[in-house]
């Protein structure tokens, strides 16, 4: 297995540009997230998702949308890309949401907004 | 509000000598605690995590964390550090949801 991958690793934008981050899972995972990571942060959830067509927002989905056509894809579009978007962004996915199920991380995808 | 707090953004420790990381909580529900570790360039790793019974939980690579609840405390231990143990770690607390929260993370060098 693969894991969680994500597409590209890095990635400079202008500002006002859009772009979509690409993450595919291949463990037949439910749930499926997008955390962004700043310096001295930590990792903030962004969007997450319990199952194809299902997704809700995290804590902080401003300037972000999310689809999850099939259980394996969980794009993270940005549509007008701001400064404030400067971040690593991680995806995860997990079996369910219970305690029992860890998250399995991504690689990251490095986006700088310029 | 709920929180993790890890106070050691940075830590120094030379190649075998012992390691500890600290974690305070502060979560109103039974929490569910875990420590990941994330290598330079790369996504994040489960260590440990403790959900119940024993208070302390070994993980991967040697480490092991001790659960504290009159401290409120989840603090990681190892005792020789390698030097490929030079990366940041993050303690995270659940309450069994999607909604993890996480640290802002120490970053651990290690001196040879």
């Amino acid at each position: 297995n693969a894991g969680v991958t994500q597409t590209p690793k890095f990635r400079i934008l202008k500002i006002g540009q859009s772009m979509t981050l690409q993450c595919t899972q291949d463990m037949n995972h439910n749930y499926m997230y997008w955390y962004r990571q700043d310096p001295g942060m930590g990792l903030k959830l962004i969007y997450y998702s319990v199952g194809a067509g299902i997704t809700d927002k995290g804590e902080v989905p401003n300037g972000y949308n999310v689809s999850r056509s099939t259980t394996e894809d969980f794009p993270l579009r940005l549509e007008l890309a701001a400064p404030s978007q400067t971040s690593v962004y991680f995806c995860a996915s997990s079996y369910s949401q219970d305690r029992n199920n860890e998250q399995f991380f991504g690689p990251g995808t490095r986006l700088t907004v310029l | 509000a709920q929180s993790v707090t890890q106070p050691d953004i940075h830590i120094t420790v030379s190649e075998g000598a012992s390691l500890e990381l600290r974690c305070n909580y502060s979560y109103g529900a039974t929490p569910y605690l875990f420590w990941y570790v994330q290598s330079p360039g790369q996504g994040l790793q489960l260590l440990l995590k403790y959900f119940s019974g024993d208070t302390l939980v070994q993980g991967i690579k040697g480490f092991e964390a001790e659960f504290k609840r009159s401290q409120s405390s989840f603090n990681l231990r190892k005792p020789s550090v390698h030097w490929s143990d030079a990366a940041e770690y993050f303690c995270a607390v659940t309450s069994g949801t999607y909604k993890y929260i996480f640290g802002t993370g120490t970053r651990l060098k290690v001196l040879a």
